[in-house]
């Protein structure tokens, strides 16, 4: 199976920067995702990567490092509206393309 | 991305019952999940909707409690059976394009078991 973990609760302010650690213990590794969900809603893709490095798409960009098993995911500019569950997930080749979530974060933005 | 339905968006059925879940997709996709979310926990995978053979499962989840169907390239169904109080959940399905690795979810159902 994998192992996922994540924090279970972030809380930053307004116009902050604030980054996500997402760790994970798994084999054959074959991608890492970033989803946002607003309660009540369903997941939204943010991020994928399944190389080592950097993703920037606008304010979040997401990080990976396949040889320390290690992702975050990087909110700049936070906005009122940033306050979700930020859901980490990984797919490993023998399952297809399904994706295994971490437990989230809980992020709250503050004013 | 994808447009995706599901039907019922929610129910509320009694214990001992089923309810079979539809997910419709706008266009052809390779693959199709179904996934669990109980009340505050993140998601788990249920099973893998294969196209004209039998779905895959995963730990803890079976055909005879959950049966999944996938006719086509767009559609698949999943049932759940004999429900009981611990079944209430929220249901989705994912999809994914052949041509890359992004996975949209549907708006999801809402399920609770009296």
């Amino acid at each position: 199976g994998q192992n996922i973990d994540q924090p279970t609760e972030m809380t930053a302010t307004e116009g902050a920067i604030v980054q996500i650690n997402c760790t994970y213990q798994t084999s054959g590794f074959n991608g890492l995702f970033w989803y946002q969900q607003h309660a009540g809603e369903a997941p939204t893709f943010l991020s994928y990567n399944v190389l080592d490095g950097l993703e920037e798409k606008g304010r979040f960009s997401s990080f990976l490092s396949r040889s320390k098993g290690y992702s975050y995911l990087l909110l700049k500019e936070l906005q009122m509206k940033d306050s979700a569950s930020y859901l980490c997930a990984v797919t490993v080749s023998n399952s297809g393309y399904a994706l295994n979530f971490g437990k989230g974060t809980s992020l709250l933005v503050t004013p | 991305s994808a447009v995706i339905s599901q039907k019922p968006s929610r129910d509320i059925c009694q214990r001992g019952t089923s309810l079979t879940i539809q997910c419709q997709v706008d266009s052809q996709v390779t693959m199709m999940f179904w996934y669990r979310q109980q009340p505050g926990q993140s998601l788990t995978l249920i099973a893998t909707a294969n196209q004209g053979s039998e779905a895959t499962y995963e730990s803890g989840f079976v055909i005879d409690k959950f049966p999944i169907s996938r006719p086509n390239l767009t559609f698949s169904t999943l049932t759940v059976s004999n429900m009981s109080p611990e079944d209430s959940s929220i249901y989705l399905c994912s999809v994914q394009r052949a041509y890359n690795n992004e996975q949209f979810f549907g708006p999801g159902t809402r399920l609770t078991v009296l």
